[in-house]
């Protein structure tokens, strides 16, 4: 058990739909971060929240959107679903601020269909 | 831009055979982790090497860090059903940027 939770863990959904992805890190991290992992590929970095600010962003789509809240739980936002955004969305929380400092430890996912 | 090649993409191995997945990058890192990911799972830290020749062992597990800091491997000696799943290397290039991650090797354990 990483200490990460990810809800929900399976989400199923209609094209142009919107749906929330949720993350609480780590107690005690204040950096969150987002990947999507398309079937059977690697890890795509989506963006980084450290402390409540925008720390990083990666290849994340207009469409989508993240914050993270005072309580550090962050949220990802994912908007006018197409199929191809069908995929594995994980969160990962690590203490530090770099996103290249030390380990990150990753939640179990949530499993995004869009059917 | 950055990237790290990770190579093969899949291997396929009797229980008992070695296994070897390497990591190259366009340009120096500053560290590199390796994730293991099992089926059906998520990436689970193995270690970081941050020095230049760096090698450290877990059990049959061995890393190495290129003396450039451009490449890695990891190695497992006489692979067993429990180490099956994906590798992931990734590094950054400065501890402050974003890990740059490699495509992943997916150990096959042949019946």
């Amino acid at each position: 058990d990483s200490g990460v939770t990810q809800t929900p863990k399976h989400l199923i959904t209609a094209t142009g739909q919107r749906v929330t992805l949720r993350c609480s890190p780590r107690s005690g991290d204040l950096s969150v971060y987002w990947y999507q992992q398309s079937l059977d590929q690697g890890l795509q970095f989506l963006i980084q929240y450290y402390n409540g600010e925008e720390r990083a962003k990666g290849n994340i789509l207009e469409r989508f959107s993240a914050q993270q809240f005072p309580d550090l739980h962050s949220e990802l936002n994912l908007s006018s679903l197409e199929l191809g955004d069908s995929a594995l969305y994980f969160c990962a929380s690590s203490p530090h601020p770099g996103g290249g400092t030390g380990e990150l430890f990753f939640g179990e996912g949530s499993r995004l269909t869009v059917l | 831009g950055q990237q790290v090649m990770q190579i093969p993409q899949y291997q396929h191995v009797q229980e008992g055979e070695d296994f070897t997945t390497y990591c190259n990058s366009s340009t120096t890192l500053s560290n590199i982790q390796w994730y293991k990911q099992r089926p059906g799972g998520h990436p689970v830290f193995l270690i970081q090497l941050v020095k230049s020749g760096e090698v450290k062992k877990q059990k049959r597990l061995t890393f190495q860090f290129g003396e450039a800091k451009k490449n890695s491997s990891l190695h497992i000696t006489a692979t067993q059903t429990t180490d099956v799943g994906t590798y992931f290397c990734a590094g950054p290039l400065d501890s402050n940027y974003q890990l740059i991650w490699g495509a992943g090797t997916k150990l096959i354990i042949k019946p």
